[in-house]
Formats: structure tokens, sequence, C-alpha cells
């Protein structure tokens, strides 16, 4: 079993749906990153958090650390929200998700 | 700007050959990471370095082997002991070797 489990692995929406990306992990963090990886292949930090909840424009993260779980909500979808979206946890090392691929239809 | 800088963005080497993988960062920090991307995983940690001069192996880092000469540069060599090279490799960075992570563009190695 991976230590870092995403759900769901690919996700189709339309325009202006509310997102929601899922992340459960195994073992005990300091923190838990959310990443962004667009087409070309760069990955780009959008939140490090290691209790509640944070919010940067339309993207919110939030984290239970008793249950192990976090979930990056998009509000108001838009095409160029089209990437794939890694869970990240600190441990003794970083590891990470498999990512999920999301396609947004215009 | 500051950020990360990794060349060439594209690589194809014949099987047999050591390539070496350029990683640059003007952020000031201390630590530097390489990862190895393959479709449908999670990236997987080759090396890391916290300070000069010194590197620390990760869960892959049979048939590869880095530098730390300087605090900005983290080169990696991607050596014919890698048994299935071909891969997007990813350098990243954080301050003192926690928080934010920044993350290069990558580079897509091809073995023919």
């Amino acid at each position: 079993k991976n230590e870092v489990e995403q759900s769901p692995q690919n996700l189709t929406a339309q325009e202006g749906e509310f997102i929601t990306i899922n992340c459960s992990y195994s073992v005990g963090i300091s923190a838990l990153h959310w990443l962004q990886q667009h087409p070309g292949g760069g990955i780009v930090s959008l939140f490090m958090l290691s209790s509640g909840k944070k919010k940067h424009g339309r993207l919110i993260a939030t984290i239970n650390i008793q249950e192990k779980h976090s979930s990056l909500h998009i509000t108001a979808s838009h095409p160029r929200d089209s990437a794939v979206y890694i869970c990240a946890v600190e441990s003794s090392t970083l590891v990470f998700g498999a990512g999920t691929i999301l396609r947004v239809k215009s | 700007d500051g950020g990360i800088t990794q060349s060439p963005k594209y690589l194809f080497r014949k099987e047999g050959q050591n390539v070496t993988l350029s990683c640059e960062q003007n952020l000031n920090h201390d630590a530097m990471y390489w990862y190895r991307q393959d479709p449908g995983q999670g990236l997987r940690l080759i090396y890391y370095s916290q300070i000069v001069n010194d590197f620390q192996k990760g869960d892959i880092a049979e048939g590869y082997s880095v530098s730390r000469e300087k605090k900005e540069s983290f080169p990696l060599t991607v050596t014919s002991a890698q048994k299935n090279p071909t891969a997007f490799y990813l350098c990243a960075s954080t301050p003192a070797g926690a928080g934010e992570l920044f993350f290069g563009e990558g580079s897509r190695l091809t073995v023919l």
C-alpha cells in the first residue's frame, strides 16, 4: 500500500464546477504540500499546511491530522485549471502521491 | 527573478553513455533534491543535499551520481549503470531543508 493515496486518479469537469481532490496518508507528518504540474512538466507549489485550512484565490486546501486526510478544492473551475495535482507529505522525507489528472472542459 | 533552472529540457542518449543534467538555483536555498517521475507514479527521490559538499542517497540512487561543490548548483549524472534511465527528472530546492518547495521545469531523458 502506498503511503500517500490520491483520489480520483482522473477527473473531468465542466467549466464552473466545484472540484474536490482527496489525499490520504498513512504516516505521521509534519506538513502536507499540494502541487500543480502543468502539461510542460514544471511543478509549482500551491499550498503547504500542517493544520486547518488555507485559501488562495479559487483554491482551498484543508487538512484533518487525526483522520490523516487532506482535500484540495477548486471553486468556479476554468479550463486553465487543467493540470496534474500532486499531494506530498513530509515525514522523514517527502513522499509523493501519484497525482490527479484534472481536465476542465469549456 | 529567483528560481531554479534545469538544462537541457530534452536529452537523448545512447545506451552505455553517461549524461549530466544541470540544476542551478539563485534562491539561496540550502537544500536541493533530484526526483525521477515515471508515468502513473509519484515522484521518487534520487539524491538530496542539505549543505555544500554533502549529499545523501534517496530511494532510487543506484546508477546515479551527484555533486554539490557550490550552493547554487546540484548536477545529476545518469550513468550507464542505470538500467532504465528514460524518465522525466525534476530538481527542487527548499530553504534549510523544509518549507515551500521550488521546482525546475524538468529534463526529459530518452535512451535510444
